[in-house]
């Protein structure tokens, strides 16, 4: 079963336009990951945050966790085309060797 | 792009059929996870090999299977196969054995079910 669901399923935009996506999620966690999907092929990790932390920061993306409210969002600032992709949350449970649960996914298309 | 490499890259098998994917992890990683993804879907937690041992399970039948080598690469084995079972099979290494941290994807094996 999906865990995290993302928000919006889908999003279109203009190259240079920030891109914000969201994603909920239902138990505790241990972290919370971004991936990358281009094309169906294999996910790309963008970046951990951990239940502890509100807010991160890698290059173009910011990533923020409220767990009061069970949430996340990834900010892409400043698209670019190689941006276009699906982009999924995924969260590790509180322990154990649970797996990450993935959402559904938001494809984000940056139009040139 | 990371060190995991999958094969085959495509598959085409007949319900019934059994099939073997295999995985070879990023060096220095000792944990393996398969993941199954239908079409539109998210990645599914199929199961988890640390040093050679299944150490977690998500929710598959037993007819999906695997081993891990002590070189850390690995195998999916699923049998009786149903036209359900059309996805994309992903592994993933990490070197954090019974912690969901960071993991690194292989390409993935296209496998249709007819």
């Amino acid at each position: 079963s999906q865990q995290g669901e993302e928000d919006p399923q889908a999003l279109s935009i203009q190259e240079g336009e920030n891109a914000t996506m969201n994603c909920s999620y239902k138990t505790s966690i241990n972290n919370l990951q971004w991936y990358r999907q281009n094309s169906g092929r294999g996910l790309v990790h963008l970046i951990l945050i951990r239940s502890n932390e509100r807010e991160k920061h890698s290059g173009r993306l910011r990533v923020t966790l409220d767990t009061s409210k069970k949430s996340s969002s990834l900010l892409i600032t400043a698209s670019r085309a190689a941006d276009t992709a699906s982009y999924f949350c995924a969260t590790a449970p509180g322990g154990g060797a649970d797996g990450l649960t993935f959402g559904k996914g938001t494809h984000l298309i940056i139009q040139p | 792009e990371t060190g995991v490499t999958q094969s085959p890259t495509h598959l085409i098998k007949t319900r019934g059929q059994q099939v073997t994917l295999r995985c070879s992890s990023q060096s220095g990683h000792n944990t393996v996870s398969w993941y199954q993804q239908a079409l539109g879907q998210g990645p599914q937690f199929i199961f988890q090999y640390y040093r050679e041992e299944e150490n977690g399970r998500g929710n598959f039948p037993p007819r999906f299977s695997g081993l891990q080598f002590p070189n850390y690469s690995s195998e999916l084995n699923v049998n009786a196969l149903e036209l359900d079972d059309s996805a994309l099979y992903l592994c993933a290494s990490s070197s954090q054995g019974t912690r969901s941290e960071k993991l690194f994807f292989g390409s993935g094996t296209q496998l249709s079910v007819l």
